[in-house]
């Protein structure tokens, strides 16, 4: 069954630098999504993301953050310049085939922890 | 804004016993979502509901769109069930989901 990959598994970096969360969604499905999960929070969501355009983005998706589609496969995140409480797990996900609103096919994230 | 509330938190259950995770939201829906949490972090889809009841195996979830609530149902428990289980709910657009805080389920053998 085809997956939603994510790399790295693990990020480490430091206050201030710039970090570049990778995924590739599923082929031929229309929408793609990151949500971040605090370590013991749930799960929050930080944007979506259809047609080549960010379609809704959450009070926490803020100017450090941007997603690009850069070759038609990749779906990313960046995170401009860090800070210690963006320390979490990001999720991608991606849905929709059709269009029509579909079950959401997460990857197994990438735990960034900024030191 | 739409509150996700889960009960219980946390259960323990006997392998073989019959589990039920309960998901109560305070705003209409266009869908809910139940997600299974593995201990290493991954996420994955279970169910997707905007009405009525369905089956996947020995998973069943059904959704009360008038009471706001829905329930998931494990028959025959294993303990490879053993998982976080986190209800979400979307408003109009897919993908802006409201996560509850899970329900973290341990089945011993």
């Amino acid at each position: 069954e085809p997956e939603v990959t994510q790399t790295p598994s693990h990020q480490v970096t430091q206050m201030g630098q710039e970090v570049i969360l990778r995924c590739v969604p599923i082929s031929n499905h229309l929408y793609f999504y990151w949500y971040r999960q605090i370590l013991g929070q749930k799960v929050e969501f930080l944007v979506s993301f259809y047609n080549n355009e960010i379609s809704e983005k959450s009070e926490i998706f803020d100017d450090q953050f941007s997603v690009e589609r850069p070759d038609g496969s990749n779906f990313t995140l960046k995170i401009r310049s860090t800070k210690l409480e963006d320390s979490a797990m990001y999720f991608c996900a991606s849905s929709g085939r059709t269009g029509a609103p579909s079950p959401l096919h997460f990857g197994n994230g990438t735990r960034l922890t900024v030191t | 804004k739409n509150e996700v509330e889960q009960s219980p938190q946390n259960l323990t259950a006997q392998e073989g016993e019959f589990i039920t995770i309960n998901c109560s939201y305070s705003v209409g829906i266009s869908a809910l979502h139940w997600l299974q949490q593995h201990p290493g972090g991954g996420i994955v889809s279970l169910f997707m509901l905007s009405s009525g009841k369905k089956k996947h195996g020995r998973l069943i979830a059904t959704i009360n769109i008038q009471e706001k609530h829905s329930s998931l149902h494990i028959t025959a428990s294993h303990p490879r069930d053993s998982a976080v289980y986190i209800c979400a709910v979307s408003g109009g657009s897919q993908g802006n989901l409201i996560f509850g805080k899970g329900t973290k389920l341990s089945v011993k053998p």
